[in-house]
């Protein structure tokens, strides 16, 4: 099984700055099964980006991923306040999903 | 704009068997794989498995022995049975779509059932 690491594990930044989290997998993944979501208290997870890189309908243009190999990471750009939340990256791998543990984006 | 709708029994004892139920509201039910998912403080997001309108299943090797996913095509409906449950089963239990495409993502979730299971 393919296990991610994210880090940090919490990031505390101001509103319009930019954020960059990280995702590291044990082995190499396919970028076709990385995704990111955002999941905010009390909600279901919500998702970001698909294929390493490629935004969901309705996602704003200041989330983006990038990476490849073992090594992924999805940038915020200009803090919006709505976007303090947690991200998850995802991997599918040997016919299973998995996650890793989070980054949780909090205001400084 | 397809919604999934979630519910089951939330107070489970110890050794009962957990039963969740998903449907399908708007959108095409085929051409995707529908999955549970689950979150705990202990293990985070877990997925459990997945079923497609055919009922072609995968399933999470560390819990398949007590995980079944059955669909009713008919119904746009999908649900999760978990057997001999335990307290390590409490949690968030997700419902979610995934498109049988050449990317492998959640797109559509459900609002999430809380799990309990306590003598």
């Amino acid at each position: 099984e393919i296990v991610l690491t994210q880090s940090p594990g919490t990031l505390s930044l101001s509103p319009g700055k930019s954020a960059t989290l990280s995702c590291r997998a044990s082995q190499s993944v396919s970028s076709n099964s990385l995704a990111w979501y955002q999941q905010k208290p009390g909600q279901a997870p919500r998702l970001l980006i698909y294929g390493a890189s490629s935004r969901a309908t309705g996602i704003p243009d200041r989330f983006s991923g990038s990476g490849s190999g073992t090594d992924f990471t999805l940038t915020i750009s200009r803090l919006e306040p709505e976007d303090f939340a947690v991200y998850y990256c995802q991997q599918y791998g040997s016919s299973i999903f998995t996650f890793g543990p989070g980054t949780k984006v909090d205001i400084k | 704009q397809v919604q999934l709708q979630q519910w089951g029994a939330g107070l489970l004892k110890p050794s009962e068997t957990l039963s969740l139920h998903c449907v399908v509201y708007g959108g095409s039910f085929s051409g995707y794989y529908w999955s549970w998912i689950r979150q705990s403080p202990v293990k985070g997001l877990e997925w459990i498995g997945e079923i497609n309108h055919s009922g072609s299943t995968n399933y999470n090797p560390s819990l398949k022995s007590r995980v079944t996913i059955s669909v009713d095509t008919s119904r746009r409906h999908f649900s999760l049975r978990v057997s001999s449950v335990t307290a390590a089963d409490t949690a968030v239990y997700y419902c979610a779509r995934a498109p049988i495409s050449s990317d492998y993502y959640m797109d559509v979730w459900g609002k999430g059932t809380t799990v309990t299971v306590s003598s």
